[in-house]
């Protein structure tokens, strides 16, 4: 099992462009989440989803659009990338409730 | 709000001493929680777990005690060594479903050979 996997590993984008991170999973998870990660602060969560095609807010949602349209996948979307959004982005799945979260390797972005 | 957090940033030990790392919690409806270790440059790598109906469990040379009167909980590493250097988080559930993690800013362990 490959586990929990990411692309890409870094980015670098320009204010106001667009992209998608790709998180995808082969445990079989109903539950998949994604973190963002900063300098000198623990993983805040952005959304996360409960089932294929279901998606919740996190703490810092604001900024970002999930879907997820096949179980073994969860994408984080921004649609027009500020500078706040330079960060750490981190996947992570678990098979059930109150369960282990396993994480992706991150991926790293810089939005100048 | 919710929040978890640690009380030292950076820990430093010996080589082969005992570490421990503590971590303070405000939800009182959290009855999971769980200690992460991060290297650098990785995703956060599960360490153990406890319910709030234990006050200890054990694994292997780590021990996490929990003490919800006071809404505390500790890793203790055993024998420490240079592998040990990371970056450790405690988190604890929240949420209807309690399946979202608040996580703990970090502190910072290194192991001095």
């Amino acid at each position: 099992n490959a586990g929990v996997t990411q692309t890409p590993k870094f980015r670098v984008l320009k204010t106001g462009q667009s992209m998608t991170l790709l998180c995808a999973q082969d445990m079989n998870h109903e539950y998949m989440y994604w973190y963002r990660q900063d300098p000198g602060m623990g993983l805040r969560l952005i959304h996360y989803s409960v089932g294929e095609g279901t998606t919740a807010k996190g703490e810092v949602p604001d900024g970002y659009n999930v879907s997820r349209l096949k179980k073994q996948n969860f994408l984080l979307g921004l649609e027009s990338a500020a500078p706040s959004q330079t960060s750490v982005y981190f996947c992570a799945s678990s098979p059930l409730i109150e369960d282990t979260q396993y994480f992706g390797p991150g991926t790293r972005l810089t939005v100048l | 709000g919710e929040s978890v957090g640690l009380h030292l940033p950076t820990l430093s030990v010996q080589e082969g001493d005992n570490s421990i790392i503590n971590c303070a919690y405000s939800n009182s409806a959290s009855d999971y929680f769980i200690w992460y270790k991060q290297e650098s440059g990785k995703g956060p790598q599960f360490i153990i777990d406890i319910r709030s109906n234990m006050d200890k469990r054990q694994g292997q040379r780590v021990t996490v005690l929990l003490n919800k009167t006071v809404k505390h909980l500790s890793l203790q590493i055993a024998a420490t060594q240079p592998g040990d250097s990371a970056v450790y988080f405690c988190a604890g559930t929240w949420g209807e479903y309690g399946n979202k993690l608040v996580f703990g800013a970090g502190t910072i362990l290194r192991v001095k050979s």
